[in-house]
C-alpha cells in the first residue's frame, strides 16, 4: 500500500522559510486523481488543510496562507513539497503530508513531523 | 470557507456503551464530508467517507450518516481501541476544513 513520508528541518527560525519534502512510496504520483496534500496541526489543536499539488503541477492553497505558500512535484522523485515563507511561531505544528481521494477523503498519510519554529 | 463545527467537544463513555458525535457545516455541503479517527502521536485514520461509507478495512460499529449540513458519527459499541479524537472533515469545496475535534474519552 502507498506509503508517505515527511522529511526536512524540525526548527526553523523566526521569519525564514519552512521547506519540508514527502516521498511517496509504492504508488506513483502520476498514477490516478488524487490531491497531493499538506496538513497541520499546532501543539494540541486541530487539524488545518494547508494545499494541494496534482501530478500536472496544478495547485491550490488555503486562502488563508497563500501568500505565503509554495507547493512543489518532483514525479521523477515520487515527492511533493511545502515551503512556507516568513514563519512565525504560530506556524509551530505537526506538518502531514497526505493523499487526497477523488472523494475528498484523506486515505493515505505520511506519520507526520513537528516543525518548531523558535530563535 | 466553510465552518464545520462538532459537538460536543469531550465525550465521556464506557465500554459497551453506544456514542454520537454531530458535525454541523456552515452552508449546505450535500454528502461530501468524511471522518477520522486519531489517536496520541498517530496521523487520522479515515472511518467514513460520503458521509456514510465505510473506508475499507473500519469495524462496521462505526457508521455515518447525515446530508446537507448535519451529519453524525455513530460508535454502536465502544471497544478500548475507540478512545481518540474525532474530526470530521468537509470535501465539498476547497479550501477544505475540519471540526474542531471530539475527544472520546474512558469514563
Amino acid at each position: 500500500q502507498v506509503q508517505l513520508q515527511e522529511s526536512g528541518p524540525g526548527l526553523v527560525k523566526p521569519l525564514q522559510t519552512l521547506s519540508l519534502t514527502c516521498t511517496v512510496s509504492d504508488g506513483s504520483i502520476s498514477g490516478g486523481d488524487y490531491y497531493w496534500s499538506w496538513i497541520r496541526q499546532p501543539p494540541g489543536k486541530g487539524l488545518e488543510w494547508i494545499g494541494y499539488i496534482y501530478y500536472s503541477g496544478f495547485t491550490y492553497y488555503n486562502p488563508s496562507l497563500k501568500s505565503r505558500i509554495t507547493i512543489s512535484v518532483d514525479t521523477s522523485k515520487n515527492q511533493f513539497s511545502l515551503n512556507l515563507s516568513s514563519v512565525t511561531a504560530a506556524d509551530t505544528a505537526v506538518y502531514y503530508c497526505a493523499r487526497g481521494a477523488i472523494l475528498g477523503t484523506y486515505d493515505y498519510w505520511g506519520q507526520g513531523t513537528l516543525v518548531t519554529v523558535s530563535s | 470557507d466553510i465552518q464545520m463545527t462538532q459537538s460536543p467537544s469531550f465525550v465521556s463513555a464506557s465500554v459497551g456503551d453506544r456514542v454520537t458525535i454531530t458535525c454541523r457545516a456552515s452552508q449546505g455541503i450535500s454528502s461530501w464530508l468524511a471522518w477520522y479517527q486519531q489517536k496520541p502521536g498517530k496521523a487520522p485514520k479515515v472511518l467514513i467517507y460520503a458521509a456514510s461509507s465505510l473506508q475499507s478495512g473500519v469495524p462496521s460499529r462505526f457508521s455515518g450518516s447525515g446530508s446537507g449540513t448535519d451529519f453524525t458519527l455513530t460508535i454502536s459499541s465502544l471497544q478500548p481501541e475507540d478512545f481518540a479524537t474525532y474530526y470530521c472533515q468537509q470535501a465539498n469545496s476547497f479550501p477544505y476544513t475540519f471540526g474542531q475535534g471530539t475527544k472520546l474519552e474512558i469514563k
